[in-house]
C-alpha cells in the first residue's frame, strides 16, 4: 500500500534556527513528489515537485531533497512568516491518476 | 499556475441536509479533483472530475453521497448529502498544471470549510 509519513508532527524553532522536515514515503513506483505549505484556514500552497532522487529545489529559505525513501525539506534561518504546515504527497504509478497520497503534516512554528 | 475560487468559504448546516461547493478556474483544465481534509487526518481524494463523462470516484466514496457535476472546462461542483456530523472537514478543489508531465503538480483552491450540527 502507497503511504506517506511525515516527522515530527510539530516543531518549534527559534528564528534564525535552521531544521529539516521529513518526509518517508512507499510507493510502487514514483511519479513525483510535492511540498505544499498551508496556512490556518487556507488551502495548500505548492512549493516544489521533485521526480527522481538526487533531484533538489530551492526557494528563498527553503530546499527539498529527495532520495529513493524519503525526502526533506530543509529550512534555513527561518523566520516567523514561515510557520505554517508542511505537507508532503506523492503520486504514484498504479494509482488513479491525479491521486496524491499526503502525509498528515508537519506543523512549524518559529518564534521571535 | 491556475488561480482557483471556491463558494461557499464555510458553511454551518443540520444534520440530514445537503450542501453544493462550487469550484472556479480562471483557465480551461481537463481534469478537476475534489478532496476532504478532516480535522487531524491528511488530505484524502474524493474523486476525479473529467469534463463531460461521468466521475471517477476513490475507495469510500460513493456517488450518492457525493455527486459531483462537471458542466464545463472551468466550472465543477461537489454536493456533500444527507449531512452527519462526520462530514465536517475541509473540502478542497485542484486541478493539474499543463506542463504534460507524468506526475503533474496540483493547484488547490482556498477551501470550503463545512461544520455539520
Amino acid at each position: 500500500e502507497d503511504q506517506v509519513t511525515q516527522s515530527p508532527e510539530a516543531l518549534r524553532l527559534q528564528e534564525g534556527e535552521s531544521s529539516s522536515l521529513n518526509c518517508s514515503y512507499t510507493v510502487s513506483g514514483l511519479r513525483g513528489l510535492f511540498w505544499y505549505r498551508q496556512d490556518p484556514g487556507k488551502g495548500p500552497e505548492f512549493l516544489f515537485t521533485l521526480y527522481s532522487a538526487g533531484e533538489e529545489k530551492e526557494k528563498e529559505r527553503l530546499k527539498a531533497t529527495l532520495t529513493k525513501k524519503e525526502s526533506f525539506l530543509h529550512i534555513t534561518a527561518p523566520k516567523p512568516e514561515d510557520s505554517a504546515t508542511y505537507l508532503c504527497a506523492v503520486q504514484a504509478y498504479g494509482g488513479s491518476q491525479g491521486n496524491l497520497i499526503f502525509g498528515k503534516g508537519t506543523k512549524l512554528s518559529v518564534k521571535p | 499556475s491556475a488561480v482557483i475560487s471556491q463558494k461557499p468559504s464555510r458553511d454551518i448546516c443540520q444534520r440530514g441536509t445537503s450542501l453544493t461547493i462550487q469550484c472556479q478556474v480562471d483557465s480551461q483544465v481537463t481534469m478537476m479533483f475534489w478532496y476532504r481534509q478532516q480535522p487531524g487526518q491528511s488530505l484524502t481524494l474524493i474523486a476525479t472530475a473529467n469534463q463531460g463523462s461521468e466521475a471517477t470516484y476513490e475507495s469510500g466514496f460513493v456517488i450518492d453521497k457525493f455527486p459531483i457535476s462537471r458542466p464545463n472546462l472551468t466550472f465543477s461542483t461537489l454536493t456533500v448529502s444527507n449531512m452527519s456530523p462526520e462530514d465536517s472537514s475541509i473540502y478542497l478543489c485542484s486541478v493539474e498544471g499543463q506542463s504534460g508531465r507524468a506526475g503533474e503538480t496540483q493547484y488547490f483552491g482556498p477551501g470550503t470549510r463545512l461544520l455539520v450540527l
